[in-house]
């Protein structure tokens, strides 16, 4: 069956402009997170959702990040003004149920931002 | 601050060799540990952990938890060059994951 997916698979963009990234999740999936991974390091949290309700976003480094998930299912990252520290993969994981944390999350293969 | 270290950062073992990696944990409202495997692209996901002491196997990988020293390791036996990745562990908080830094195993013929 189809797994997570997320696109563009890479970006870049130059200082100071907006992306907007995008993550399907496994259909029928009820959570759904973001994650930022610099290189070399584990992934962060970055936000997460439950249906269409952002339960959490303590995550996102700065007002210039913003997700939504308006219908329940396709999740969209933006990012306002991007600055080179923005530079990461961007991953995206969905889970079956609302998330207890013994929920297995599936991860996307990730949005590789470089910003220059 | 919750925390999550795994050791070692890197590893480099020939084709056949057996290896462990390790990973300590501090972490409020722990909920599960689980382990991932991540090649260039989505993390796969190899194990989740909730239980002290309960060895979790498949086929050449098998892992254990410890909730009271607060550690968990994964062993791969006999390995392979497929089994050259980036493993990384995390612990589940409700409503996210917090990860370790991760250890780069390679494998050499």
């Amino acid at each position: 069956g189809a797994g997570v997916s997320q696109s563009p698979r890479y970006k870049v963009a130059k200082r100071g402009q907006d992306v907007a990234l995008r993550c399907d999740p496994i259909s029928g999936h009820v959570s759904l997170f973001w994650y930022q991974q610099a290189l070399g390091q584990g992934p962060e949290f970055l936000t997460y959702f439950q249906n269409e309700a952002q339960l959490d976003k303590s995550g996102l480094p700065s007002d210039r990040f913003f997700a939504e998930r308006p219908e329940g299912s396709v999740s969209t990252l933006k990012i306002q003004r991007t600055q080179q520290e923005d530079s990461a993969v961007y991953l995206c994981a969905s889970s079956p149920k609302r998330d207890s944390g013994q929920e297995t999350q599936y991860f996307g293969p990730g949005t590789r931002l470089l910003v220059l | 601050e919750d925390k999550v270290v795994q050791s070692p950062l890197s590893l480099v073992v020939h084709e056949g060799d057996t290896v462990t990696l390790n990973c300590s944990y501090e972490v409020t409202n722990f909920r599960s540990l689980l382990w991932y495997k991540q090649e260039k692209k989505a993390p796969t996901f190899l194990f989740m952990l909730t239980s002290s002491g309960i060895e979790k196997k498949s086929g050449r990988l098998s892992s254990i938890l410890d909730k009271k020293e607060l550690f968990s390791i994964l062993n791969i036996t006999a390995t392979q060059t497929g089994d050259s990745a980036v493993y990384l562990c995390a612990v589940a908080r409700v409503q996210k994951l917090v990860f370790g830094q991760g250890t780069r195993l390679t494998i050499n013929p």
